[in-house]
């Protein structure tokens, strides 16, 4: 089956510092690609929806400027968290989707996601 | 953002009970989707569903699409104890990229 590959997973980092995450589909092409936050014992939080060769769109309330992400190929996306807080330690997951594919099936593959934790 | 309603939030039950959890939501879905997720890691596709009154089953795990296309329920037969984790149901609407999921079910299987 498709798989989707996270690096790294776990990260720990000074408050202050950036920290980039990649998202990588491993057999597919991902034309869409989705990058979630997780808080402990709470439901996946979509941050933020980016298709391949264009701007990422962000959900309400996420910003653009601390959270960046770049799809420049149809395999893999980051997810680079600038000036890290404490309060950005979260578990990030990255989802693709297959668009080609298709069939009626559904095509959208997660992540293993990625353990943040800023000191 | 959007959600669903996910119910119960949790369950402790005994191994061998069967298990039943439902998502209900405002709107209309094209597509409702159920996962698994492990302590540590991502979701795990369980069982998509794309057509009202749908009934899909996958090994011990059977799954129905609302007739009104605003509800989905997931049963589980016989648990066993790796059915410990949290399921969420999923949904999309038509013509959607984006995915909402339901608050979790967290299932705790006692031996």
């Amino acid at each position: 089956g498709a798989v989707v590959s996270q690096h790294p997973s776990r990260v720990i980092c000074k408050s202050g510092t950036s920290v980039k995450i990649e998202c990588r589909s491993l057999d597919f092409q991902a034309t869409t690609m989705f990058w979630y936050r997780q808080f402990p014992k709470q439901s996946l939080m979509l941050m933020a929806t980016s298709n391949e060769g264009s701007k990422a769109t962000y959900e309400q309330g996420v910003e653009k400027d601390k959270f960046l992400i770049n799809h420049a190929s149809l395999t893999l996306s980051t997810l680079t968290v600038t000036s890290a807080h404490p309060e950005d330690s979260s578990f990030y997951i990255c989802s693709a989707r297959d668009l080609i594919a298709g069939g009626g099936k559904e095509t959208q593959y997660f992540g293993p996601g990625t353990r943040l934790l800023v000191l | 953002g959007q959600q669903l309603n996910q119910s119960p939030q949790s369950m402790f039950i005994q191994e061998g009970e069967d298990v039943s959890m439902n998502c209900t939501s405002s709107s209309i879905f094209n597509t409702w989707l159920w996962y698994k997720q492990d302590p540590g890691e991502g979701p795990v596709l369980l069982i998509a569903l794309y057509k009202a009154g749908e009934l899909t089953s996958n090994g011990r795990l059977t799954a129905q699409f609302g007739i009104t296309r605003k509800d989905s329920f997931l049963n589980i037969s016989a648990s066993i104890p790796s059915d410990v984790g949290i399921y969420f149901c999923a949904g999309r609407g038509q013509g959607a990229q984006k995915l909402v999921f339901g608050q979790g079910t967290r299932l705790t299987i006692n031996p």
